[in-house]
């Protein structure tokens, strides 16, 4: 059935470093892939998306990166702030218009 | 507009009572989409709908849960005869069509005791 692996579940890094999540997906109709950031008692907030049809997408310090042959997809924080630390939740959308499967997160720590 | 509205934002109930949990969309967004979330998890797909047609379910969910949106703005999510299991954080979601992402609201967290 349609899956999302996500990989690290944890990630620790020093403030000013780099931090890459990756994804896995098990669909190959997939067409959307987007990111989400969830802090304590919130719901999950949209930080940049990707569709099946652009390779890599940048906004500031976030970039995600698509691989579609290999099926996985990812996010890179670059220049990380103690105020990105949360947990970080990649997901795919497996047909047109529904339902988005979820990978099962990473919480990243940027200690300052 | 503020966002998706979820109410309450916290319920504790006891195990065999029945629980109804309201959303409040973007007025503008057709779509609805409810999930469940668990402590470490991502969110879990429920299902969702297009203006008040309910398009999909998940096959995971239990004859126990319906879900309702009867003018295609807010939705209502059901859980009758609840289970310790049903502990989670209810999360309520929409968008503007298919093709954009979702604007989650904050959730309903249940506590089943």
């Amino acid at each position: 059935g349609e899956n999302v692996e996500q990989h690290p579940s944890t990630l620790s890094v020093q403030e000013g470093d780099s931090a890459v999540i990756k994804c896995t997906y098990s669909d190959s109709a997939s067409n959307y892939f987007p990111w989400y950031k969830q802090e304590l008692g919130k719901g999950p907030q949209l930080i940049i998306d990707i569709r099946s049809n652009v390779g890599e997408k940048k906004d500031q310090r976030i970039a995600v990166t698509l691989n579609k042959t290999a099926k996985h997809f990812s996010l890179h924080i670059t220049e990380t702030q103690p105020e990105d630390s949360a947990v970080y939740f990649c997901a795919a959308r497996p047909n047109q218009g529904g339902k988005l499967i979820f990978g099962q997160g990473t919480e990243l720590s940027v200690k300052p | 507009d503020t966002g998706v509205s979820q109410d309450p934002r916290h319920k504790i109930t006891k195990r065999g009572q029945n629980v109804t949990f309201r959303c409040d969309p973007i007025s503008e967004h057709n779509r609805l989409y409810w999930y469940r979330q668990t402590l470490g998890q991502g969110p879990e797909f429920l299902t969702y709908f297009q203006n008040e047609a309910q398009l999909e379910k998940s096959r995971l969910l239990s004859d126990r849960f319906s879900a309702e949106r009867p003018k295609g703005s807010f939705s209502t999510l059901e859980i009758q005869r609840t289970e310790q299991g049903d502990s989670a954080m209810y999360l309520c979601a929409s968008s503007f069509g298919g093709n954009y992402g979702y604007t989650f609201g904050s959730g309903t967290r249940l506590t089943v005791v």
